[in-house]
């Protein structure tokens, strides 16, 4: 059982369009982490979020941490082919360990 | 910056045989981690070592075992490998555990066993 749920599992969009990922879970962590991983590569951190609500933008990518500190949200405004990858949030809890998603894989179409 | 380095790339093995997995990070990071990739499941870890000469188990540790051999390499060993480890292995360092700061992942070992 997956500690972390998120959703869609696969997103396939035409460059341009906006998309949004959820990560979901029943558990509050103390923070949150999200991470882009391509092909034949390990998962490059893209944002930690700490405080519950808190929002933090990276050029065209918004991350939302949940008020209550269980759910995230990764948004990316106007996708281009280069943000195609395998997206992860991990949580970290009390013991500050990680705890991955499945992923969600995104594929921009030119 | 050669970061997190993982050897080998790929790895072929058949059922019962014994490997290493080599990990070695340049950051002068305390804490090390292995974990394994497997479709639809995310990343789960293995082991860690929080510092230099403690090692701690994750949510996956049988059949493996691991060694801190100093503060920049953390090896991960296969004793009779079984085809349920056929996966993905990533190696990650960060500075300090316990934290909330990111950790740094190497580009993983491709284990196919037969």
């Amino acid at each position: 059982t997956q500690l972390l749920e998120q959703s869609p599992q696969f997103l396939s969009i035409q460059e341009g369009e906006n998309l949004t990922v959820y990560c979901n879970s029943s558990s509050v962590f103390s923070s949150l982490q999200w991470y882009r991983q391509e092909p034949g590569e390990g998962p490059v951190l893209l944002v930690t979020v700490v405080t519950g609500g808190e929002v933090k933008k990276l050029k065209r990518l918004t991350f939302q941490f949940g008020d209550a500190r269980k759910d995230s949200s990764l948004h990316i405004t106007a996708a281009q082919p280069g943000d195609t990858g395998l997206y992860l949030c991990a949580g970290t809890s009390n013991d500050y360990k990680l705890s991955f998603g499945a992923g969600t894989t995104v594929t921009v179409r030119a | 910056n050669a970061g997190v380095t993982q050897t080998p790339k790929f790895q072929v093995l058949k059922t019962g045989q014994s490997m290493t997995l080599q990990c070695a990070q340049d950051m002068n990071h305390n804490s090390m981690y292995w974990y394994r990739q497997d479709p639809g499941m995310g990343l789960r870890l293995i082991y860690y070592s929080a510092s230099e000469g403690t090692t701690d188990k994750g949510e996956v540790p049988n059949g493996y075992n691991v060694s801190r051999l100093n503060k920049r390499e953390f090896s991960l060993r296969l004793e009779s490998a079984a085809p349920s480890q056929t996966s993905v292995y990533f190696c990650a360092s960060q500075r300090a555990g316990r934290s909330n700061q990111p950790q740094h992942f190497g580009d993983g070992t491709r284990l196919s066993i037969l």
